[in-house]
């Protein structure tokens, strides 16, 4: 069975400040997908990143930075910089490569950037 | 591309009453829609997973006569809550595969159901 674990509920940090949200993940498959996302109090998803656990590179997309390591499990995501904007509740989820699988989210980690 | 759509997306009804969520792929052909319930301050959930033309798949615990799925075409997944109860108030999401995307997941804005 598959599980994604956010241990972080709630994060409270001042604008500028750098945060990272972790994920920690559990999977039997070898290859697998990972991904971050964005729910502001809209609602909506927003998708951030998918990584194939084939490629351990870290990403840098601006302000956002991932840290992905196979040999421990995590798939951790950095802002650099926080602004207001980026308060919402980040989910982290996996999938396996199959066609049409399932995603397995995290708990969500719900990020607040105060001025 | 690959936008998802759902409709309504806020409704409230009253107990006992039912109501149908429509889920639509606008520009992308769907052979397979996902539905998902988020309680607040909670993680997505999932419920069924709709292929077009057959029956739905539930995931353990979702009462399948309670929430039915159809999923009649390429393009457009309907949910049904039936004899709704105040404990089926959520907030309903789908998503979409597109085979074109390495079967990735596009997500509707999602559906909040109110049941006073």
């Amino acid at each position: 069975a598959q599980k994604v674990t956010q241990a972080q509920t709630e994060i409270s940090v001042v604008e500028k400040e750098d945060v990272t949200l972790d994920c920690v993940y559990e999977t039997r498959d070898t290859t697998y997908y990972l991904f971050w996302y964005k729910q502001p109090p809209s609602g909506e998803l927003v998708f951030l990143i998918r990584r194939n656990s084939f490629d351990e590179q870290n990403e840098i997309s601006g302000r956002y930075s991932w840290n992905f390591q196979k040999s421990t499990s995590s798939f951790n995501f950095t802002i650099t910089a926080s602004q207001v904007v980026d308060s919402a509740v980040y989910f982290c989820a996996l999938r396996n490569t199959g066609t049409a699988s399932k995603l397995t989210f995290g708990t969500g980690t719900r990020l607040q950037v105060t001025l | 591309g690959a936008v998802v759509s759902q409709h309504p997306s806020w409704v409230i009804c009253k107990s006992g009453t039912s109501v149908k969520i429509e889920c639509r792929s606008l520009d992308f052909q769907a052979t397979t829609m996902f539905w998902y319930r988020q309680f607040p301050k909670q993680s997505l959930m999932l419920m069924a997973t709709s292929n077009e033309g057959s029956k739905a798949t539930y995931e353990q615990g979702v009462e399948k006569d309670k929430f039915l799925i159809n999923h009649a075409s390429l393009t457009l997944s309907t949910l049904t809550v039936t004899s709704a109860h105040p404990e089926d108030s959520s907030f309903y999401i789908c998503s979409a595969v597109w085979r074109g995307s390495s079967y990735e997941q596009y997500f509707g804005p999602g559906t909040r159901l109110t049941v006073t």
